[in-house]
């Protein structure tokens, strides 16, 4: 089945450094991908999304780049903050079912002080 | 105003119990799911419905049965619950639009199986 792959399962960063997550998805027609930051014991939020035409996106701090030939997409967060603590899942619209997003395994994004 | 609530909150029950966790979106919002987060906090879609109509039902035991009365409802109920069900059952909802298919989660219910 269709899947999607995401790297590191855990990073550490100092207050004020960058964090990088990757994902890697299967399904070569996928034409939207949503991140989702989750605080502990909370619900998944949306942060930022972007769509196969589109190759980045920024909102502030947070950036999203997609490369489609590679099949892969990655999430940066510039100036880390410790609130920025949390699970972060990258997600890949199935192009031939538009309800189903498959999510990644998720990275414990943890920024110390 | 909660977009998507879900109720439970909380839950603990014993194996081999029926328990219900109800769900309401006031989004205005077609499609419906239901997924498990579980101990390692993998995300699995279970159920997605449309308009009350099931357009997704991932290889879940048949002790899960998802009941959508309404478009705004979608209703998980379980039967003969066993240990491996404890977990975290969201449920959300999404509608398609020109940017994509946000899904907005609810809060979560925490079942836990004794």
């Amino acid at each position: 089945g269709e899947n999607v792959e995401q790297h590191p399962s855990t990073l550490s960063v100092q207050e004020g450094d960058s964090a990088v997550i990757k994902c890697t998805y299967s399904d070569s027609a996928s034409n939207y991908f949503p991140w989702y930051k989750q605080e502990l014991g909370k619900r998944p939020q949306l942060i930022i999304d972007i769509r196969s035409n589109v190759g980045e996106k920024k909102d502030q701090r947070i950036a999203v780049t997609l490369n489609k030939t590679a099949k892969h997409f990655s999430l940066h967060i510039t100036e880390t903050q410790p609130e920025d603590s949390a699970v972060y899942f990258c997600a890949a619209r199935l192009s031939y079912n538009t309800d189903k997003l498959i999510f990644g395994t998720g990275t414990r994004l943890q920024v110390f002080p | 105003d909660t977009a998507v609530s879900q109720t439970p909150k909380y839950l603990v029950t014993q194996m081999g119990n029926d328990k219900s966790i109800k769900c309401e979106q006031n989004l205005g919002h077609d499609t419906m799911y239901w997924y498990k987060q579980d101990s390692k906090k993998f995300l699995k879609i279970m159920f997605s419905y449309n308009n009350k109509e099931l357009i997704i039902n991932e290889t879940v035991p048949n002790r899960f049965s998802p009941k959508s009365p309404d478009k705004a409802h979608l209703n998980l109920h379980i039967n003969s619950l066993e240990l491996g069900d404890s977990a975290v059952y969201f449920c959300a909802s999404s509608h398609e639009t020109v940017a994509g298919n946000t899904i907005y989660f609810g809060e979560g219910s925490w079942l836990t199986v004794v």
